[in-house]
């Protein structure tokens, strides 16, 4: 079963940008989405964009459209997620989680924090 | 955008008691693409249900869930001491793939 390690806390400034990994270990890593989610302190989940590294081609929640860039390398098995702007309400924990074989998000990074404070 | 309305809000049960859950969509959610997650603080989500009724792998037998459409429902038959987390509902058929509200199982 894969396993994904992401990568550890962050704090930043507000209009700076951070860049959080997610690495795949064990099993099948390429021909699976990986999708982005984060969730604010007390808040719900929501979904920010996700991308299959076979295909290289993410796709993004318009709300975060040209804010928010997925990327993926193959040959590391690892995927990143790249906000930038970043605002006081980007504080959140972000998870990267693998879209299994028959739906629904089965494997969950640990989640990684990102604070932004001045 | 298809939102997704879970209610109740909070639903206060004691273990043994049975809980149903719902989770209504502004839109038809296409081939069933609806999945239900647990997640207790401090933790990731949990996938319970998948294709809106299929249980993943390693999740009781006492958790199940029916719907198609715009209305879905997962209800837990005889809650455990562990079942009291926050659940949420996602469709994934149509981008954005987003999740209800969630609804908080508490502790009566």
């Amino acid at each position: 079963q894969v396993q994904l390690e992401q990568s550890g806390a962050e704090v930043k400034k507000p209009g700076s940008s951070v860049k959080v990994s997610c690495k795949a270990s064990r099993g099948t890593f390429s021909s699976y989405a990986i999708n982005w989610v984060r969730q604010a302190p007390g808040q719900g989940l929501e979904w920010m964009g996700a991308i299959i590294p076979i295909f290289a081609t993410a796709n993004y929640a318009q709300r975060f459209q040209g804010r928010l860039t997925i990327t993926a390398d193959e040959s590391t098995s690892t995927v990143y997620m790249e906000l930038s702007s970043l605002r006081f309400e980007d504080t959140a924990v972000y998870y990267c989680a693998r879209v299994g074989p028959e739906g629904g998000m089965d494997v969950w990074g640990q989640g990684t924090t990102v604070t932004v404070s001045s | 955008e298809i939102v997704l309305t879970q209610s109740p809000g909070t639903l206060s049960l004691s273990p043994g008691e049975r809980a149903t859950l719902s989770c209504r969509a502004s839109q038809s959610v296409s081939s069933a693409y609806l999945a239900w997650y647990q997640q207790k603080p401090g933790q990731a989500p949990r996938l319970l249900i998948y294709g809106a009724s299929s249980r993943a792998t390693g999740i009781p037998d006492r958790f199940s869930a029916s719907g198609s459409g715009t209305d879905f429902i997962l209800t837990i038959s005889r809650l455990e001491p562990e079942d009291f987390a926050v659940y949420y509902c996602q469709q994934y058929g149509s981008s954005p793939y987003t999740f209800g509200q969630g609804t908080k199982l508490e502790i009566k």
